[in-house]
Parts: C-alpha cells; structure tokens; sequence
C-alpha cells in the first residue's frame, strides 16, 4: 500500500516569517494531495489540495508544490499568523479504478507561529 | 461548523462495557467513514461506507462494529475493548469519491479503562 512520509513532525516560527512542511509518498499511482489542518478539539479540515496533473496552486498565504517525479510535495506558509499554529497533515490518495479509493495521511506536524 | 456532528465528545468505557459512538452528516454526502486518530500515528481508515453499503473495512477487529442505517449517520459499536483502543475517533463524510473534500466530526475522546 501507499506510505506517506511526513517532515518535520514539530516546526516553530516567528510570526510572519513562512513555513515549509514536506510530504514524499511511495505508490506512483497516487494522483490526489490534500493537506488538512487539525486545530485543537477540532477534526481536521482541508486546505488546499492538488491533483497530478498540476504543478503548483496557490490560495492566499498558502500553497502547495507537486513533484510527481520525485514523488514529494510540500505546503508553504508565507507571512505566517499566531492563528495558523495546528498540526497539519498531508495525504496521499491512489487511483485505483474504483468509485471510493483511500486517503493515506502521513504523521503530522505541529506548528507553533510565535507572535 | 463543518456539518458532521459527533456524539458524545468524550466516553470513558471499561472493557467490559459496550458503548456506540454516533456521527450524522447534514451535507447531502453520500459517503462516510470511520478514522481511527492515536498520537504519534498517522489517521488510519477503520471503516468506508458508500450509500450506506460498507465498500472498506480496514482489517478492523471484530470488537468494532459498524452500522449506517441511513445515507445521513453512521454509528460505530464497541464491545470489550482494550487498553491500546484509547484514541480519538473521526468521522467524515464526502460527496461521493475520497477525493472529494472529506469533511471532519470534531472527534470522540475514547479512554478505555
């Protein structure tokens, strides 16, 4: 099956300087990447994705790169707020065919912006 | 508010007991699922259902059971848990494929004693 591998697993900033959270994934045939964000006491929610088919998508502060060839893809976060501290985490999602595939999510990474 | 509702927030249980775990969905979706959340762990996929017919169990012990009676809730049965089952539970649904946005429950603290 799909492995998602997920860095660093805790990141500290100075608000407003960015962030970069990086996932590499094992199985070729993954050809969808979301990022969820988990506040505390909160299930996740989704940020930004990315399909194979595209390079870079960008949303706000917040935008997401796809080298399918090196199989890895990162999140970045510029002009970082007190209010994006959460964990974050990537996933993976193999096309297998089939109406309902699965998401393989990676470890998570904790991000601390300090005012 | 993400529209997935999940009760109740916290149960404590011992390993005796039997308990359900509820999550409805007010967003039309017609898939949902169970995810299991441990720290230090990645998200781990428990249970699919897609028009309420199960499509994924994920090598689940049989002390959980899944139940959707219907496209709008799905609800986890537990029964003489364990220890390492302690986690927090998430239930998401989406429109119809996984790479739909999935759409996260605030979670079940479970502490089993």
């Amino acid at each position: 099956g799909e492995n998602v591998e997920q860095h660093p697993s805790t990141l500290s900033v100075q608000e407003g300087d960015s962030a970069v959270i990086k996932c590499t994934y094992s199985d070729s045939a993954s050809n969808y990447f979301p990022w969820y964000k988990q506040e505390l006491g909160k299930g996740p929610q989704l940020i930004i994705d990315i399909r194979s088919n595209v390079g870079e998508k960008k949303d706000q502060r917040i935008a997401v790169t796809l080298n399918k060839t090196a199989k890895h893809f990162s999140l970045h976060i510029t002009e970082t707020q007190p209010e994006d501290s959460a964990v974050y985490f990537c996933a993976a999602s193999p096309d297998r065919g089939s109406t309902l595939g699965r998401l393989y999510f990676g470890r998570g990474t904790q991000l601390t912006v300090w005012p | 508010e993400t529209g997935v509702t999940q009760t109740p927030r916290h149960l404590v249980m011992g390993m005796t007991n039997k308990k359900s775990l509820k999550c409805e969905q007010h967003l039309g979706h017609n898939a949902m699922y169970w995810y299991k959340q441990s720290a230090k762990k990645p998200l781990e996929l428990m249970f699919v259902y897609s028009l309420e017919e199960r499509v994924e169990n994920n090598s689940v012990p049989s002390r959980f059971s899944p139940e959707c009676p219907n496209s709008s809730h799905l609800f986890l049965h537990l029964h003489t848990l364990q220890p390492e089952d302690s986690a927090l539970y998430l239930c998401a649904s989406s429109q119809d494929r996984v790479d739909d946005e999935q759409y996260f429950g605030p979670g079940t603290r479970l502490t089993v004693t």
